[in-house]
């Protein structure tokens, strides 16, 4: 069965410190990885996507990484602020399918304090 | 600016009342999708469309329905309204390959009383 599981499902971080997201998948035949950010009440907005072939992306403060063969995927984020106060979700698509079926995880809320 | 919109951002309606989400973009996209998401929880596919006049029912049973009279249209509606149907609803599209170009609109949080 193709799952995304994320953790932890929730973090709380004080202003300007760092933390790592962790992303684990099952998705076969898999095509690519996304991170997004969402903020409440808001729809996602893409962070990162990676394919097979890349194992590091970054996008500012935010940096991905991915294993392709042990399928996992984290996301470090550096020098936190406020407004990275969100849900961050995992979603991995696959490539056996013209729609590119995407698989969601569950997100992991992330708290930054002042 | 290429982007895609969803109208209303939030509606509180009484049971039994049809009501239309509205989502448009503006980037050519061919497929459009209506996802639903509760609070903690996973983004669920539940209509989506190829294109003008194709649309398919997602895996998360719903009893809304959709339609595709333009490219850039992909309303969804509830012909009667229940309290079982409040949860966000989020519209997205993608380019042609699909696994690339995957934007979502900021959604509508829809309350039946």
């Amino acid at each position: 069965k193709n799952q995304v599981e994320q953790s932890p499902q929730s973090l709380i971080i004080l202003e300007g410190k760092n933390c790592t997201l962790q992303c684990n998948y099952t998705v076969s035949p898999f095509s690519n990885l996304r991170w997004y950010k969402q903020d409440t009440g808001r729809g996602p907005v893409s962070l990162t996507i990676m394919t097979f072939s890349e194992n590091t992306k970054s996008n500012g403060r935010y940096t991905a990484t991915l294993d392709a063969d042990t399928k996992q995927s984290s996301l470090h984020i550096t020098a936190s602020q406020l407004s990275d106060s969100a849900s961050y979700i995992c979603v991995v698509s696959d490539r056996g399918s013209t729609l590119g079926r995407l698989y969601f995880g569950r997100g992991t809320q992330l708290t930054v304090w002042p | 600016e290429a982007d895609i919109y969803q109208t209303p951002r939030y509606l509180v309606i009484g049971t039994g009342k049809k009501i239309t989400l509205e989502c448009s973009q503006t980037m050519g996209h061919d497929k459009m999708y209506w996802y639903q998401q509760d609070p903690g929880m996973e983004l669920h596919l539940i209509h989506y469309s190829y294109g003008v006049n194709s649309t398919e029912k997602g895996d998360l049973s719903s009893e809304s329905t959709v339609s595709r009279i333009r490219t850039e249209h992909f309303p969804l509606t509830l012909e009667s309204a229940r309290p079982s149907h409040t949860s966000q609803y989020l519209c997205a599209s993608s380019n042609p390959q699909g696994h690339y170009g995957y934007t979502f609109g900021s959604g509508t949080r829809l309350t039946v009383v």
